[in-house]
């Protein structure tokens, strides 16, 4: 079984639409984040939800929504894409909020723009 | 702002040689953290080191820590074919939530 599974793993798109990634793990952890990994394989985390309650925010712009129905889900919105959105986008869990361990991540989804 | 550097960007070494990759960071840690991604893959916690320790060890995998120069290094013995991936380092920072911040990796060919 699979701890962290995304999909899509691929999304071809063009500007301006809106697109979603689903992010689900089977963990029982508590804490959830989204991180993207741009073309020089940097990543920087966006968002992290600890039991449905966004608790990291990183100044990303507000076309993306993050959403978590529940503390093993936490989906990712995308509005009105731009060509600086594709990127690999990287779910990833952790047991516990403010913990300091390891980060559990999915295989990414990558998002191409054109 | 990223936190972790890595050095050298590229690693490409023989089949038996030792692989050494460093880490550098600004702000004082709780703890660094190397993972590994394969090609197409996602990341793979390899190893952690708490700021009151120097070195660990975990199978063919060294890391040592130097908080006095802000850095870390991580040493694979005897590399295989399979070790081919980028490596990266993350910090964690004592205010952050257990944010982990990531350097941009080291990329290492090992070669048969």
């Amino acid at each position: 079984d699979t701890a962290v599974s995304q999909t899509p793993k691929y999304l071809v798109t063009q500007m301006g639409n809106d697109k979603s990634i689903k992010c689900e793990q089977n963990l029982g952890h508590d804490t959830m984040y989204w991180y993207k990994q741009d073309s020089k394989k940097f990543l920087k985390i966006m968002f992290s939800y600890n039991n449905k309650e966004l608790i990291i925010n990183e100044t990303v712009p507000n076309r993306f929504s993050p959403k978590s129905p529940d503390k093993a889900h936490l989906n990712l919105h995308i509005n009105s894409l731009e060509l600086g959105d594709s990127a690999v986008y990287f779910c990833a869990s952790r047991k516990i909020a403010g913990e300091t361990g390891e980060l559990f991540f999915g295989e990414g989804s990558r998002l191409t723009v054109l | 702002s990223q936190q972790g550097e890595e050095d050298p960007q590229a690693l490409s070494i023989q089949e038996g040689e030792n692989a050494t990759m460093n880490c550098s960071y600004k702000t004082s840690i709780n703890n660094l953290q190397w993972y590994r991604q394969n090609s197409g893959r996602g990341l793979v916690h390899l190893i952690l080191i708490r700021s009151n320790e120097r070195e660990k060890h975990s199978g063919r995998l060294r890391v040592t820590l130097d908080t006095s120069k802000k850095s870390s290094s991580l040493l694979i013995t005897a590399s295989r074919a399979a070790d081919t991936a980028s490596y990266f380092c993350a910090t964690v920072t004592t205010d952050s939530w257990g944010k982990l911040q990531f350097g941009a990796g080291t990329q290492v060919v090992v070669t048969p």
